[in-house]
């Protein structure tokens, strides 16, 4: 059975921290490995991943695959309070399926 | 905009009542999701579609769910009978081959 594994469950920070979001994972047949931000209503896509070694970047967010250790991170620098969400991790596979971790709660305290 | 959009919004109805859950997924992609979250379980995959033939829909209770995509242009998830533990926060997602854009969702409360 295809698993994601995000760590931590939950984080505080104070503004202009920089956290780093973890994501490991065992399924079959990898494709691709996809960050989203759930604020209050539905995920939004973040990065999408699948060569090993290659950062993605996005202003003050960025995200990194291994995929021999089978793990991704998510970092953000310089935390606002507008990055409190719950940030999900999912991989995807050659047979089309999507799994998603239960994802971590990131709070910015001002 | 290309966005997938998800009806109804928000549905309260009463246990034993058939649900019907209606997704327009961003026009050409190939791939859509159903999803249904909860705070105890997180995100689950119900089902999915690849260039509208069910791929897999081994997460959904099929003594009643069910679900359909009977054009490039509508999603359907249906729920007969409802159950109060079918409350949750139902997605909507599309993409090309992986899960790419999600719908604004349907929250169903069943009383």
């Amino acid at each position: 059975e295809d698993k994601v594994v995000q760590s931590p469950l939950s984080l505080v920070v104070h503004e202009g921290d920089t956290v780093t979001l973890n994501c490991s994972y065992e399924v079959t047949n990898f494709r691709s490995l996809l960050w989203y931000k759930q604020e209050k209503k539905a995920p939004t896509f973040l990065f999408m991943l699948t060569s090993s070694g290659i950062e993605k970047k996005s202003g003050r967010l960025s995200s990194i695959l291994d995929k021999k250790e089978l793990f991704s991170i998510l970092n953000i620098t310089a935390t606002q309070t507008g990055d409190s969400a719950v940030y999900l991790c999912a991989v995807d596979t050659n047979a089309g399926k999507s799994t998603f971790g239960d994802g971590t709660t990131l709070t910015v305290k001002p | 905009d290309a966005r997938v959009t998800q009806t109804p919004r928000d549905k309260v109805t009463e246990m034993g009542q058939e649900v019907t859950m209606r997704c327009q997924p961003i026009l050409g992609h190939n791939t859509v999701f159903w999803y249904r979250q909860t705070m105890m379980q997180g995100l689950e995959l119900l089902a999915y579609f690849r260039n509208r033939a069910p791929l897999d829909d081994s997460g959904m209770p099929k003594d009643r769910f069910s679900a359909e995509m009977p054009d490039a242009t509508l999603a359907t998830l249906k729920i007969q009978p409802s159950e109060p533990r079918d409350s949750a926060v139902y997605f909507c997602a599309s993409g090309f081959g992986a899960v790419g854009f999600f719908g604004q969702g349907t929250r169903l409360t069943v009383v």
